[in-house]
């Protein structure tokens, strides 16, 4: 089976400029999660869906930031306008609930710097 | 308060020795679950080994295993036979609860290099 699928792998933006992050979890998996890594802060959640729908925001840090999941084997994580400490590395993960522990598998993470 | 607390930033393990990996948690709930995912240089996380809170014996998987004190709510990592390609970041995770709500928390990861 694929695992969770992003893109980009790499992007480097402008300040002001808008990102979309893409992701595709793994099939049959019905929650969907967005983690943010960086030096600073770790590994943050910034949202999470089950079933496509959010059940926690709390993570997102203003309101810049947006996702989306339209359908099951689809998310977005959009920043707009972009600043440079937005600069991280945007990881999907997803998870079969009540399968092997609810375990969380990763996808490659989206690298991002904003310039 | 930190929820899962990893003290070692750095470790380092001599090439087909065993290294342990220390993980603490911090949960009021009685259903949890403890993860550990390896993070390489590449960047990907991989999810390593999963222990349930309920669960008696201690989780194992090929050369990882978990050591599992629940009374002193501990929940190392056991890597046997320690391969240069085992040199990454380390992370320990929880996740409280068992309903649709459950999400993992982190830990701050231990880097750890395996040396020839």
């Amino acid at each position: 089976d694929a695992g969770v699928i992003q893109s980009p792998r790499h992007e480097v933006t402008e300040m002001g400029q808008e990102v979309t992050l893409r992701c595709k979890p793994i099939s049959g998996h019905n929650s969907l999660f967005w983690y943010r890594q960086t030096m600073m802060r770790g590994l943050e959640l910034l949202i999470y869906f089950n079933n496509n729908v959010p059940i926690d925001d709390s993570g997102m840090p203003e309101d810049r930031f947006s996702a989306k999941m339209p359908n099951a084997s689809f998310s977005t994580l959009k920043i707009q306008p972009s600043e440079p400490r937005d600069s991280a590395v945007y990881f999907c993960a997803s998870r079969r609930f009540l399968l092997s522990g609810n375990t969380i598998y990763f996808g490659e993470g989206s690298w991002l710097t904003v310039v | 308060a930190q929820k899962i607390t990893q003290t070692q930033p750095g470790m380092f393990v001599q090439e087909k020795e065993a290294v342990t990996l220390d993980c603490t948690y911090d949960t009021s709930d009685q259903s949890y679950g403890l993860f550990w995912y390896k993070q390489p240089s590449s960047g990907e996380m991989i999810f390593l080994i999963y222990q349930g809170s309920y669960d008696e014996q201690n989780a194992t998987e090929g050369r990882y295993s978990l050591n599992f004190q629940k009374a002193r709510k501990s929940a190392n990592l056991v890597i046997s036979a320690s391969q240069l390609g085992d040199s990454a970041m380390y992370f320990c995770a929880m996740r409280e609860g068992a309903g649709t709500a459950s999400k993992l928390t982190f830990g701050t990861g231990t880097r750890l290099q395996v040396t020839l």
